[in-house]
């Protein structure tokens, strides 16, 4: 089974501290991606990787950056947290081939931001 | 750009009912269309997935889906509901990103 972990659960910040939530799969999977979900909007996409080293902005960027460094490990940095950014954080690594297309997530970080 | 509309944002039933839930998309291309259920407090799983071939798909738990292409749908449906069915259910479509819908709240009631 693919296996996808965050770092955290929960977490509570305070505005203006950095943050670092991170991701791990076990299945050699290239891509990885860093989604936000809030009710009413369903899962937004923050930002992709698909390679070590390799990153590209997805919908929502803006306060966000990331880091790949290992292929199995996809970080998600917010460099100055805001209130705005209280939500609940999921991984998903993507497993691709000829005749599959699969992303599998994580369980989910909920972040609070005072 | 893909996009997909879930236009009920609750679904009740009762226990051993049929269940439907809604889903349309917007591609151009052909649609690589996903089903993903969510439980309280724990992360999103894979339910189902329509890449090509048979319009109706099988998942897990008894989930089955169905691709129409002339309406642009794909709406997920269970023959006989269970209370443990009631979570958040998310439909996606991709390309090299998943785009979700805004998610359906399902309620099985005993």
């Amino acid at each position: 089974d693919v296996k996808v972990t965050q770092s955290s659960r929960y977490l509570v910040k305070r505005t203006g501290e950095k943050v670092f939530l991170e991701c791990v799969q076990d299945m050699d999977h290239e891509n990885m991606f860093w989604y936000r979900q809030d009710p009413g909007l369903g899962l937004r996409l923050i930002y992709f990787s698909y390679d070590v080293k390799m990153k590209e902005k997805g919908d929502i960027p803006e306060g966000y950056s990331v880091s790949r460094e290992k292929k199995e490990r996809f970080s998600l940095i917010l460099e100055s947290a805001s209130t705005n950014q209280t939500s609940m954080y999921l991984c998903a690594s993507r497993e691709r081939t000829g005749s599959t297309d699969t992303q599998y997530f994580g369980p989910g970080t909920r972040l609070t931001v005072l | 750009a893909q996009s997909v509309a879930q236009p009920e944002d609750q679904v009740n039933v009762a226990e051993g009912n049929p269940l439907t839930v809604k889903c349309t998309y917007s591609v151009s291309g052909n649609p690589y269309l996903f089903w993903y259920v969510q439980y309280p407090n724990r992360g999103l799983q894979f339910l189902l997935k329509y890449i090509t071939g048979d319009n109706l798909v099988k998942g897990s738990y008894g989930f089955e889906a169905e691709f129409n292409k002339s309406q642009t749908s794909f709406h997920l449906k269970k023959p006989s509901a269970l209370v443990s069915d009631s979570a958040l259910y998310f439909c996606a479509v991709s390309d090299y990103k998943l785009s979700f819908g805004a998610g359906t709240t399902v309620t099985v009631r005993a």
